[in-house]
Order: structure tokens, then sequence, then C-alpha cells
């Protein structure tokens, strides 16, 4: 398996602006995590779906972050519009019921300017 | 909710020397302890976990001990080399038998040769 898969790596974009993070979970795992990282505030739970229904978005900083999981195998978390302090490592997670262990994605770095 | 408290945050050691980096937690029903590694531009990745009916369990160098009376645990690194020199994040679950992690803030661990 190729593991957890990110995209983009990198994305650097204008405040004001829509960003899309895409995920691929690990096929057969029916947990996926979206956490954010940054210097002060460390690892943050976003939200977390299970078998692709939303269960905990209490972590979601404010409206203007989305996230959806159409289908087992694909999730985005979205920021309309961005915001200059928006701007971190975006990780995505997946897991299985029976198996707490969580697998990271390389991570998602936005900038936004 | 649960809130994770992780010490030091920076650690220093010889080549060859143990390490011990400590974790408490607040939420007495948590039952799950994993610890991640994070190198530089990666995601954490697992390296070891300990679950509450279980007070110690060792993987090669690496140990983790659980005291859920004092709602503590550690991770004990023995023989480092420099290639252990990374980020490490312990973590605890959360109540109600949830399965997302609440993580503590990270210890840099820098191995000198």
């Amino acid at each position: 398996d190729a593991g957890v898969i990110q995209s983009p790596r990198h994305e650097v974009t204008e405040m004001g602006q829509e960003v899309t993070l895409r995920c691929k979970p690990i096929s057969g795992h029916d947990y996926l995590f979206w956490y954010r990282q940054t210097m002060m505030r460390g690892l943050e739970l976003l939200i977390y779906f299970n078998n692709n229904v939303p269960i905990d978005d209490s972590g979601m900083p404010e409206d203007r972050f989305s996230a959806k999981m159409p289908n087992a195998s694909f999730s985005t978390l979205k920021i309309q519009p961005s915001e200059p302090r928006d701007s971190a490592v975006y990780f995505c997670a997946s897991s299985m019921m029976t198996d707490y262990g969580y697998t990271f994605g390389s991570g998602t770095r936005l900038t936004v300017v | 909710g649960e809130n994770v408290e992780q010490h030091p945050s920076t650690l220093s050691v010889q080549e060859g020397d143990s390490a011990v980096i400590k974790c408490t937690y607040s939420d007495s029903a948590s039952n799950y302890f994993p610890w991640y590694k994070q190198e530089l531009g990666k995601g954490p990745q697992l390296i070891i976990d300990i679950r509450s009916n279980v007070g110690e369990k060792k993987d090669q160098r690496i140990a983790v001990t659980l005291n859920k009376t004092a709602k503590h645990f550690s991770l004990h690194i023995t023989e480092t080399q420099p290639e252990d020199s990374a980020v490490y994040f312990c973590a605890a679950s959360g109540r109600d038998s949830s399965y997302k992690l609440i993580f503590g803030s990270g210890t840099r661990l820098l191995v000198r040769p």
C-alpha cells in the first residue's frame, strides 16, 4: 500500500483565495482525520470521519473551513476565503476501527500571503 | 475534554545515553497511549503504543510505561543513536471510546554523535 496520500505537498496562495487540500486514505481504513500543525498550537484535530460520515468537527476553527468525504477513498479540506493565519502544515491520517494506530500522510504545507 | 502535557520540550543527549520523555493526561477514561516520531518534512509515524491494561511495553531500544493511577506515561529510548534525532509526540485517546487522539506539544530530541 502506498500509505496515506496527500496533495499538494506545498501550496502558496494569496489571502482571500480558495484552497483545497486532498487526501486518499489507506484502503480498508474506515476512519479519516484532518490535523493542523503549527509551532504555536502543535497538532490540532480539525475533524474526523467514520465510514465517510463526519463524527466530530468541533476543531474546525470557523465557517471558512469545510471538509467532505464523498467516498471511502477521498477527502477534501477546503478553506474559503484563506487568511495568513491559516498558514500551517495540514495532515491527513487514517486508521481502522479495530486498531487505533493512525497512519499519517506527508502533509500539505500551506502558506497564505 | 482531554488534555495532554508533555515534557521536556527539548532534550539533548550524547549518543549511547538514554532519553526519557514524559506525558500526563487529564481524562481517566483514556485507554490508549501511542507515541509518534516526526522527522523533518514528514508526517508523524507511530513507533510504539500501550493500552490501559498494560503497565509496560518494549520494542528493542524503545519502551513505554504507563501509570494509570497517576495518569502519566513515559517513553524510554536506550542506547540512543543519531538517527533517533526527531520530534516525538505522545497522545491519548478521547473519552467515550472515541477514536480521536489528543497530542502532546512534542519533544525535540537531539542525539549528539
